[in-house]
């Protein structure tokens, strides 16, 4: 099983670009999570899905950030425009309602730099 | 300017001891409460769990106890290894049913050799 798996792991870009990041969960896994991780504000999470259906984007920090999930394999969260505030660690993460309950599974993370 | 940091509590643990982690935690309605583990350049990994109607449980060379009077979380592992030199973190779920994880702020660990 490869696990969660995220690309970029690297991103560094200048102020002002969209920056996409991309997540593919596990298979047959029905939910999938974005978070956020920061010296300043820890582990965040920013929105969550459910059988491709966002369930709680409470999180997400302003309208510059979007998420979607066009099929059970595949999301992307978008940042349009980056700012340097948005320099952070982002990780998906997935797990399965037929599961260990709230097991979530980590991807590696993308390392975003916004200059 | 200079950014002002999470100040990540540390705990260094002499290889073979047994460690504690403490964590306090937010909601005294909180159901449900994850230990995870965060290797350096690593996604957190799921340890244990335990729900609110129970105040101990344990796994493979982890205990996670709960004292809900206090609104406290802990967890030990015995006769720790270098491999659990990591950060570990506290979440907690307000509903069971809730996929919601809000965590702790986490705990340095450094198992010296």
């Amino acid at each position: 099983d490869a696990g969660v798996i995220q690309s970029p792991r690297h991103e560094v870009t200048e102020m002002g670009q969209e920056v996409t990041l991309r997540c593919k969960p596990i298979s047959g896994h029905d939910y999938l999570f974005w978070y956020r991780q920061t010296m300043m504000r820890g582990l965040e999470l920013l929105i969550y899905f459910n059988n491709n259906v966002p369930i709680d984007d409470s999180g997400m920090p302003e309208d510059r950030f979007s998420a979607k999930m066009p099929n059970a394999s595949f999301s992307t969260l978008k940042i349009q425009p980056s700012e340097p505030r948005d320099s952070a660690v982002y990780f998906c993460a997935s797990s399965s309602s037929s599961g260990r309950r709230n097991e979530q599974f980590f991807g590696p993370g993308t390392r975003l730099t916004v200059l | 300017g200079e950014s002002v940091g999470l100040h990540l509590p540390t705990l260094s643990v002499q290889e073979g001891d047994n460690s504690i982690i403490n964590c306090a935690y937010s909601n005294s309605a909180s159901d449900y409460f994850i230990w995870y583990k965060q290797e350096s350049g690593k996604g957190p990994q799921f340890i244990i769990d335990i729900r609110s109607n129970m105040d101990k449980r344990q796994g493979q060379r982890v205990t996670v106890l709960l004292n809900k009077t206090v609104k406290h979380l802990s967890l030990q592992i015995a006769a720790t290894q270098p491999g659990d030199s990591a950060v570990y973190f506290c979440a907690e779920i307000l509903n069971f049913g809730n996929e919601k994880l809000t965590f702790g702020t986490g705990t340095r660990l450094t198992i010296i050799p």
